[in-house]
């Protein structure tokens, strides 16, 4: 069993639908990540929140927006999404820099995100 | 050019065969991670390292510095181990980021 909980592992939804994706980790890790990751590609990374705040967007359109209410919740709210942004969303986290020694992350199982 | 690249990007086995997937990288890493990721799924963890080699039952993961390249080898290969395998290195410029290379898909047949 993964210690990166994601919800729900499945979703399809509408271009005008809004809809939340929800990560959960109970390591104490104060870093949580999403990835975007299309069929036979690599991860992408999207965002990075380090002791809850933002610090990494790597330019990601403005109908994808993270929300980290506390150090252990990672929200992706979805709105007015495109067919192109049908993909597997996996969350991740880690201990961020700075807290001793670089350390792993930990992926989710991801959501696999449907857009018709 | 990517800045992590792996090969080979295919791989087949029967079982029981070793098997070395190699990733090379063009910038400065902190660390590099193997990742496991089998179809449909998450990713699992295999290794974090940044020097020597490390090892995991049957799965060895080595990391040259000065020649910028890490290999991932599997002793005796097993059907589960189907998956694509992934190294991912943590760049010096930017540390809260992974660079994945390309994955290498591997089948084993029994």
């Amino acid at each position: 069993d993964t210690e990166v909980t994601q919800t729900p592992k499945h979703l399809v939804m509408g271009m005008t639908n809004k809809k939340s994706l929800k990560c959960e980790q109970h390591m104490g890790h104060r870093a949580m990540y999403w990835y975007k990751q299309k069929a036979k590609k690599p991860p992408e990374l999207m965002f990075v929140y380090s002791y809850e705040k933002l610090s990494i967007n790597e330019s990601v359109p403005s109908r994808f927006s993270p929300e980290c209410p506390n150090s252990s919740l990672l929200n992706l709210h979805l709105h007015a999404l495109q067919p192109e942004d049908s993909a597997l969303y996996l969350c991740a986290s880690s201990q961020p820099l700075g807290e001793g020694a670089v350390q792993p992350q930990h992926f989710g199982d991801g959501t696999r995100l449907s857009i018709l | 050019k990517n800045e992590v690249e792996q090969s080979p990007q295919n791989l087949t086995a029967q079982e029981g065969e070793f098997i070395t997937i190699n990733c090379s990288y063009s910038v400065g890493i902190s660390a590099l991670h193997w990742l496991q990721q089998h179809p449909g799924g998450g990713i699992v963890s295999l290794f974090m390292l940044s020097s020597g080699k490390k090892k995991h039952g049957r799965l060895i993961a080595t990391i040259n510095i000065q020649e910028k390249h890490s290999s991932l080898h599997i002793t005796a290969s097993h059907p589960r181990d189907s998956a694509v395998y992934i190294c991912a290195g943590r760049p010096y410029y930017n540390t809260d980021k992974l660079i994945f290379g390309t994955g290498t898909r591997l089948q084993v047949f029994p």
